[in-house]
């Protein structure tokens, strides 16, 4: 199975400060195709995860822009360029390039 | 809009079955994969398996092999996951999620409690 690895794990921000989770993968995660199936999903307390970030860099419909990926192969990296209130809650990247899909750890963003 | 609605909360005894389902509205739920994915309370996601709802093809974690099930009934555009020979352990809330090489689309999550 393919292992990613979040760092770090907790990450305090104060807002309007940058923050940034870097997700290392066992395995490349390119697919046969060509494509990298590498996402970024969000989640508050209490609710279910919400896509933030797919095929590594593509934003999902009414994602701020403040929200960036970046990375390739086995390395990758969500920016939120400036925190805000409602950015606080664990970020989880998966990837869905091979079977079975797998989440890292969780990185939980609060406001310093 | 795309929308996923789940069955409510659960409380099962150990070594019963649950049956989740999770209501598809705003697409055709036979256009996307539904996958499962659980997570017991402060800890993180579990992805349990996916079925295409167009074949009902489906492949499982190795972990749940032969004690999860997934279905779909298209008639109503409702996906089902049912866990059976349920332990303290699976007591977790089972989300379902619209998608193949992505989760675009989440359902609420349903509790599923297992105590004697």
């Amino acid at each position: 199975d393919i292992v990613l690895t979040q760092s770090p794990l907790s990450s305090p921000v104060a807002l309007g400060e940058p923050a940034s989770i870097s997700c290392r993968s066992s395995q490349s995660l390119v697919h046969s195709e060509g494509n990298t199936y590498l996402s970024w999903l969000h989640q508050r307390p209490g609710q279910p995860p919400r896509l933030l970030i797919h095929k590594i860099s593509n934003r999902f419909s009414g994602v701020p822009d403040r929200f960036s990926g970046s990375g390739a192969g086995t390395d990758f990296t969500l920016k939120i360029s400036r925190v805000e209130v409602e950015d606080v809650g664990v970020y989880y990247c998966t990837q869905a390039t091979q079977f079975p899909r797998t989440f890292g750890q969780g990185t939980k963003v609060e406001i310093k | 809009q795309v929308q996923l609605v789940q069955s409510g909360a659960e409380v099962k005894k150990p070594g019963a079955s649950v049956k989740v389902s999770c209501k598809a509205s705003g697409y055709t739920l036979t256009s996307y994969d539904i996958n499962w994915v659980r997570q017991a309370t402060g800890q993180g996601l579990e992805w349990m398996g996916w079925m295409n709802p167009n074949s009902g093809n489906t492949g499982y974690a190795q972990k749940f092999q032969g004690r999860v099930t997934m279905t779909r009934n298209t008639s109503i555009s409702t996906a089902y996951m049912e866990l059976s020979s349920l332990r303290s352990e699976d007591t977790a809330v089972y989300y379902c999620a619209r998608g193949t090489r992505t989760f675009d689309f989440w359902g609420q999550g349903t509790l599923v409690t297992v105590s004697s």
